[in-house]
């Protein structure tokens, strides 16, 4: 079985640059997540989606932060205008719905460096 | 809202010797439990999880957790750690019925031979 794809796995940008990152599920997940993870943190969530529509994006800064899961499949992950605070692992997620608990499975992240 | 508090940034061990890794939480409502493993440059892989049931659950790498409720806490041990074993360790809580994790600021652990 096919795991959770991430691209790019690094990238480095300028302050004021925008971003964006992609995310392909496991194949039959309906549930996606990413995560934010800042060196010295554990992960924080940004954004759940279940299949293409979003169910928690309490904590993504949406002055500058956007996310889209068209046809309930891949996603991506954009930041415009990026901050130097931005500078963190950004970790995709995806689970099954209806499970009696959470078993995420994860991405190999990707690194942003905002310099 | 679910916190959760992991309470050694760092642990280092020599090869061989046991390890408790501690994490505490605190929740209003009925969590869902899971240690998870992050080698370096990797994504986070599931160790173990309580769902309900016997407090005490086993995991992949000989990895173990308990559960104690009046505690609020769940800590992972292993009886004889290997160099291996060196990672990032996270303790994540999930509240019942929401499908989101909440995880805890991670504990480094580094196994000397």
């Amino acid at each position: 079985e096919a795991g959770v794809a991430q691209s790019p796995r690094y990238k480095i940008i300028e302050k004021r640059q925008s971003v964006a990152f992609w995310c392909n599920p496991i194949s039959g997940h309906a549930t996606l997540y990413w995560y934010q993870q800042i060196l010295g943190q554990g992960p924080k969530l940004l954004i759940q989606f279940q299949n293409n529509g979003v169910v928690d994006d309490s904590q993504l800064p949406k002055d500058r932060f956007s996310a889209e899961r068209l046809k309930g499949v891949d996603s991506t992950l954009k930041i415009q205008p990026a901050k130097l605070e931005d500078s963190a692992v950004y970790l995709c997620a995806s689970s099954l719905v209806g499970g009696l608990d959470t078993e995420a499975f994860f991405g190999q992240g990707t690194r942003l460096t905002v310099v | 809202a679910q916190s959760v508090t992991q309470l050694d940034s760092q642990v280092p061990v020599f090869e061989e010797a046991p390890v408790e890794l501690r994490c505490n939480y605190s929740s209003s409502v009925s969590v869902y439990l899971f240690w998870y493993v992050q080698y370096p440059n990797q994504g986070l892989q599931l160790l173990l999880k309580y769902l309900s049931g016997s407090t005490l659950v086993k995991g992949i790498n000989g990895f173990e957790a308990e559960f104690n409720k009046s505690q609020t806490s769940f800590h992972l041990r292993k009886p004889s750690v290997h160099i291996s074993d060196t990672a990032e360790y996270f303790c994540a809580v999930s509240p019942q019925g929401a499908q989101k994790l909440v995880f805890g600021q991670g504990t480094r652990l580094t196994i000397n031979p």
